[in-house]
């Protein structure tokens, strides 16, 4: 099972790009990486996956090394309403169960 | 709109009862599941299945019940026998068990006092 670690939190102010990263050492051939954001009293919401390299969306950018032992969740120009909790996922898992750990609590301060 | 729905989204019963949470999605997904969240917590699953008929315990299923009779419902029972039962309840589905893009509900904010 991989298991992965996140900073706890993480403040960054309005306009800034974003960068938060997830060690994952044990991760296996067929894990991929997701990560997820949540606002208070809501669900997560997913936002990205990637396997290998670098992916980009409307949202974000996944930045993962050869070695895919860690990645990098990059969040350009972000703005107070980003403001949530971060979830990085590694998995599958062999028994098909989605962990989330405690996540990243990223603070936007103006 | 296709999408998942917890109802209510907030709850209050007494010690000593059961209660039932509501989940019912409408986007086809073959597997759905069940979280608990508590104040500052990350997300802790307590239930889920990957077809009908069918479920499997999470890492915190005491004192929980689900069912799975049709493929677009998984209602969550607390039972009187879990310890701390507040806490915020969240549903979720995926198209598989194996997929990793899982769709979330808003969430029941269960209090029992």
């Amino acid at each position: 099972l991989a298991k992965t670690t996140q900073p706890i939190s993480m403040d960054s102010y309005e306009g800034q790009e974003v960068n938060i990263t997830c060690s994952h050492n044990n991760i296996a051939t067929n894990d991929y990486i997701t990560w997820y954001q949540q606002f208070p009293s809501q669900g997560p919401r997913f936002i990205i996956q990637g396997y290998k390299t670098k992916v980009t969306n409307e949202v974000a950018s996944l930045f993962i090394p050869a070695d895919r032992k860690s990645s990098t969740l990059s969040l350009p120009r972000v703005s107070l309403s980003d403001t949530a909790v971060y979830y990085c996922l590694v998995g599958p898992n062999r028994d098909d169960k989605i962990i989330f750990g405690k996540g990243t609590r990223l603070h936007i301060l103006p | 709109d296709g999408g998942i729905t917890q109802s209510p989204k907030y709850l209050f019963r007494k010690e000593g009862q059961n209660v039932t949470l509501s989940c019912e999605q409408n986007l086809n997904h073959d597997a759905m599941y069940w979280y608990r969240q508590d104040p500052g917590q990350g997300l802790r699953l307590i239930y889920y299945s990957q077809i009908v008929n069918d479920f499997q315990k999470g890492d915190i299923a005491e004192g929980y019940s689900v069912s799975r009779e049709k493929k677009e419902s998984f209602p969550l029972t607390v039972t009187s026998a879990q310890k701390n039962p507040t806490a915020f309840y969240l549903c979720a589905s995926s198209i598989s068990g194996t997929s990793y893009e899982q769709y979330f509900g808003p969430g029941t904010r269960l209090t029992v006092t």
